[in-house]
């Protein structure tokens, strides 16, 4: 039962435009997004969060978009660059539940020089 | 300014062997987490720890596995008679708090079963 999915494996992007990841959900207790971004040999690096009581959180070159009707949420990078690079993960988390995350399968990004 | 601290980074056991993961959080952090990533897949929850509490570990095999936290000394999650089926990248993540979502993650342990 895959509560978080990213049906995206991958994304290839030019640099200097847009890349958009995809992720959707199936639990509608869930109230707490994050993206993380993962480097081969490396541990998940925290990239930005959003509350369910929002839809658009802006952090940089960075922005996570929440549709909460839809169980959708996009994380966007403009520009992209080289250095970004890696496996994107979404995760979830409800309300009380002890801080654990729930998270996508992932999405290699390619940002092409 | 160190880290989320795991060591060892590679592992490799042969089956039926114990393997032992340990986690050092980041200074100040009290509440430890940890993940395995079969190959291919997303991260996984196995279980969460506060100093010599376990709070949560629905996400822990019922068989073999299991983890503490002493009130001194690293966090260790230990596997019992490993099998292949067990070979994941390990990720511990601290955090200071409860709730406290965008933590950090150690680099991980990389365990091979032979």
């Amino acid at each position: 039962d895959q509560q978080v999915k990213q049906n995206s494996p991958s994304l290839s992007v030019q640099e200097g435009r847009i890349s958009i990841l995809n992720c959707d959900y199936t639990n509608s207790m869930f109230d707490y997004f994050l993206w993380y971004k993962k480097y081969p040999a490396e541990g998940p690096t925290f990239l930005i969060s959003i509350s369910s009581i929002k839809d658009k959180n802006e952090d940089g070159r960075f922005t996570v978009f929440l549709n909460k009707s839809a169980k959708h949420l996009s994380l966007h990078i403009v520009p992209s660059q080289p250095g970004d690079s890696a496996v994107y993960f979404c995760a979830a988390s409800a309300q009380g539940n002890t801080g654990k995350l729930i998270f996508g399968q992932g999405t290699t990004l390619q940002v092409k020089p | 300014n160190a880290g989320v601290m795991q060591n060892p980074r590679h592992l490799v056991r042969r089956r039926g062997q114990e393997a032992r993961l340990r986690c050092s959080p980041m200074k100040g952090h009290s509440h430890v987490y940890w993940y395995r990533q079969l190959p291919e897949e997303g991260l996984k929850f196995m279980v969460y720890l506060q100093k010599e509490n376990i709070i949560d570990e629905s996400g822990m095999p019922k068989e073999r596995f299991s983890a503490e936290f002493p009130k001194e000394g690293p966090s260790i999650l230990r596997i019992q008679q490993v099998v292949r089926g067990d070979s994941a990248a390990y990720f511990c993540a601290s955090s200071p708090g409860e709730n406290y979502y965008g933590y950090t993650f150690g680099s991980g342990t990389r365990l091979t079963v032979v």
